[in-house]
């Protein structure tokens, strides 16, 4: 295990159901991301936190909603989807400070949207 | 934000022989790393290497880094089957990474 503990891993949905992604970390890290990876597509940054403070919201639509309560959980809060929406969900974290951004994910929490 | 562009996206070996992947990437950077993704699962940081150096070494894996013609390669050398796996690289923005679409590598035993 890499210390970043994603749940549910498998998780479908309706269009019109409310869902939420959860994401742990005990690493002493204190940033925080959603990436979205698509078949065949870039991994697409969706949302970074740094010190539970978001600092990056990369266009993503409202039916994504994102929250940290502190510098070890993070969740992704899911309200009527699309069927393109899709994907794996893969969070990760990174520590504070070195000058580079070295990031542990999670194993990721595959969404399948009907 | 850039990201860094994989080449080939796809790339088939006997096991035994060397595997070498290619990424491109449009504006200057600090740092460039390269990661690996198992099937459905999340990526794993295998190597960084920072903008002044232009070789790294880790285990079986090589990397170079050409900051005039802006691409990075990796080098699995004898490869096995336990490598096969999809590599990313990454480029550092300021407080993020940014990926390209990946290399699938198969291993054939």
């Amino acid at each position: 295990e890499t210390g970043v503990t994603q749940t549910p891993r498998h998780l479908v949905m309706g269009m019109t159901n409310k869902k939420s992604l959860k994401c742990e970390q005990h690493l002493g890290h204190n940033a925080m991301y959603w990436y979205k990876q698509s078949a065949k597509k870039p991994l697409e940054l969706m949302f970074v936190y740094s010190l539970e403070e978001r600092v990056e919201n990369n266009s993503v639509p409202s039916r994504f909603s994102p929250e940290c309560p502190n510098s070890s959980h993070l969740f992704l809060h899911l309200h009527t989807l699309q069927p393109e929406d899709s994907a794996l969900y893969l969070c990760a974290s990174s520590p504070p400070g070195a000058g580079a951004n070295v990031l542990t994910f999670g194993a990721g929490s595959r969404l399948t949207v009907l | 934000s850039q990201q860094g562009e994989e080449d080939p996206q796809a790339l088939s070996i006997q096991e035994g022989e060397n595997a070498t992947m290619n990424c491109s990437y449009k504006t200057s950077i600090n740092n460039l790393q390269w990661y690996r993704q198992n099937s459905g699962r999340g990526l794993v940081h295998l190597i960084l290497i920072r903008s002044n150096e232009r070789e790294k070494h880790s285990g079986r894996l090589r990397v170079t880094l050409d900051t005039s013609k802006k691409s990075s390669s990796l080098l699995i050398t004898a490869s096995r089957a336990a490598d096969t796996a999809s590599y990313f690289c990454a480029t550092d923005d300021d407080y993020k990474l940014s990926f390209g679409a990946g290399t699938t590598v198969t291993v054939r035993a």
